[in-house]
C-alpha cells in the first residue's frame, strides 16, 4: 500500500536560514510526488512536483525538493526563509500506474520567526 | 484567474440533516476529486470523475455520500443524514489529462459543521 510519512509535526526556522521540511514514502511501484501549502482557512496550493528525470525540482516561491530513491525521500528546501513561508506543509504520493488519488502525509506546520 | 471554486464555503447542519456541496473545476479540466480533510489530518481521497463517469470511491464514501457530475462539468456532493463524524474540510481538485503527469489543483473546500 502507497503512504508518506512526514515525522516532524512542526519546524521552527528563523527569518533567512534555510530550511528543510523532511518526507519519506512507501510505494510498490515507481512514485509520483508532490508538496502542497495550506493557508489558514484555505485550500491546498500546488508547490511542485517530481515525475521522472533530474532529482531536484525547482517549484513556486523558492522552493524545491529533492528526490531520493534510496532513501525513499523527497524533502522540501528553501535556501532562505521568509516569515510568509509559515504555514502548513503537505507531501502526498501518486502511483505511476493511478490515474486517480494521491495519498497525503499527515502535514508539517512550518513557522518563521522573525 | 479562474481557478477551483465551492460553494458553500461553510456550512453548519443538525445531525439528521441532508446537504449537498458544489465544485466548479477549472474549465478545460476533465478530471474531478473530492477529498475530505479533518484537523490536523491531510486530505483523505473520497471519489473521483473522468469527465462524468465515476471512476473510483473509497470506502470512506459511505452509503450516505453521494456525488454527481452530470455533464462533465460541476460536480456535487451530497450527504444524507448527516452526522457529527461528518464535520470536516470538504475539498475539490480538478486536473487535465496530460499522459499520467497531471497535477490537481485544489479550490478553497467547504467546511461541515455537524451540531
Amino acid at each position: 500500500a502507497q503512504s508518506v510519512a512526514q515525522p516532524e509535526d512542526q519546524v521552527n526556522v528563523a527569518e533567512g536560514n534555510p530550511l528543510t521540511v523532511k518526507c519519506t514514502y512507501s510505494v510498490s511501484g515507481n512514485p509520483y510526488l508532490f508538496w502542497y501549502v495550506q493557508y489558514p482557512n484555505r485550500g491546498l496550493q500546488f508547490l511542485l512536483k517530481y515525475i521522472t528525470g533530474d532529482n531536484l525540482v525547482k517549484g513556486s516561491y523558492g522552493f524545491e525538493a529533492e528526490f531520493n530513491k534510496s532513501q525513499t525521500s523527497f524533502h522540501l528546501k528553501k535556501p532562505s526563509a521568509l516569515v510568509s513561508d509559515s504555514a502548513l506543509y503537505f507531501c502526498a504520493v501518486r502511483l505511476y500506474s493511478s490515474a486517480s488519488k494521491i495519498i497525503f502525509g499527515s502535514g508539517t506546520r512550518l513557522s518563521i520567526r522573525p | 484567474d479562474t481557478g477551483v471554486s465551492q460553494n458553500p464555503r461553510h456550512k453548519i447542519t443538525k445531525r439528521g440533516q441532508n446537504v449537498t456541496f458544489r465544485c466548479d473545476p477549472i474549465s478545460e479540466h476533465n478530471r474531478l476529486y473530492w477529498y475530505r480533510q479533518t484537523l490536523g489530518q491531510g486530505p483523505e481521497f473520497l471519489t473521483y470523475f473522468q469527465n462524468e463517469a465515476q471512476l473510483e470511491k473509497s470506502r470512506l464514501l459511505s452509503d450516505r455520500f453521494s456525488a454527481e457530475r452530470p455533464k462533465g462539468s460541476f460536480s456535487t456532493l451530497e450527504i444524507q443524514r448527516t452526522e457529527q463524524g461528518d464535520s470536516a474540510m470538504y475539498l475539490c481538485a480538478s486536473s487535465l489529462t496530460s499522459g499520467s503527469t497531471d497535477t490537481q489543483y485544489f479550490g478553497p473546500g467547504t467546511r461541515l459543521t455537524v451540531l
